[in-house]
């Protein structure tokens, strides 16, 4: 079964870091493009950062210069690694799959980021 | 960048009826859009995908239209646990991936 499973949130003070792991099973995540999604509570769906199946990586300009997206692939493990932290970044982040520049068709149960003093 | 737009807000109907959700894009975006669900608490699943193409194991009830930029979202003979937020997003432009702000689906 593929299944998507994130970890790494908690409780940080404002101006600190935090790192997202997603560990993939059933498929490969370096032959697929994986983004991590997120959702400020009563708010939409807001995407964040993708890798592609290649290694580029691309960033929400809300979060540009702060997080940083990668993987792991023997793990087959994808991070997002955040720093900077600001209380608007308060959210549930998901772990998505892409396929390859399509939508996303496999998401993780997510993660509850609280940015707080 | 392509926004996209969804109407309405909040959608309110009975059990049994349908519901029609729409999704606007600024830009020509063929049928690169897709449609999710999302109930609190639960991350978000996938109904459509190429305007018009269910997903694995969505029933037939849910179908879609539109290409370019109007799409149309329709559940048919809705059932009590179809409540929740429904989303669109447009692939055809990315990065960044954008979402639509979402339409709240209550079931009276």
């Amino acid at each position: 079964e593929e299944q998507l499973v994130e970890s790494g949130g908690g409780l940080v003070q404002p101006g600190g870091s935090l790192r997202l792991s997603c560990v993939a099973s059933g498929f490969t995540v370096s032959s697929n493009y994986m983004s991590w999604v997120r959702q400020v509570p009563g708010k939409g769906l807001e995407w964040v950062s993708v890798i592609y199946a290649g290694g580029s990586t691309y960033y929400a300009d809300s979060v540009k210069g702060r997080f940083t997206i990668s993987r792991h692939i023997s793990e087959n493990r994808v991070y997002l690694q955040m720093n900077s932290l600001r209380a608007e970044d308060t959210a549930i982040y998901y772990c998505a799959r892409d396929p390859g520049g399509q939508f996303f068709d496999l998401w993780g149960q997510g993660t509850l980021v609280t940015v707080s003093s | 960048e392509v926004v996209v737009t969804q109407s309405p807000a909040t959608l309110s109907v009975s059990p049994g009826e349908s519901a029609t959700f729409s999704c606007r894009a600024s830009h020509n975006v063929r049928h690169n859009l897709a449609w999710y669900q999302k109930k609190s608490g639960q991350a978000p699943r996938l109904l459509l995908y190429g305007a018009s193409t269910r997903a694995t194991d969505i029933p037939a009830r849910f179908s879609g239209s539109g290409s370019g930029t109007e799409f149309t979202l329709t559940i048919s003979s809705l059932q009590a646990e179809d409540s929740a937020v429904y989303y669109c997003l447009q692939y055809n432009y990315w990065p960044p991936y954008r979402f639509g702000q979402g339409t709240n689906l209550e079931i009276k």
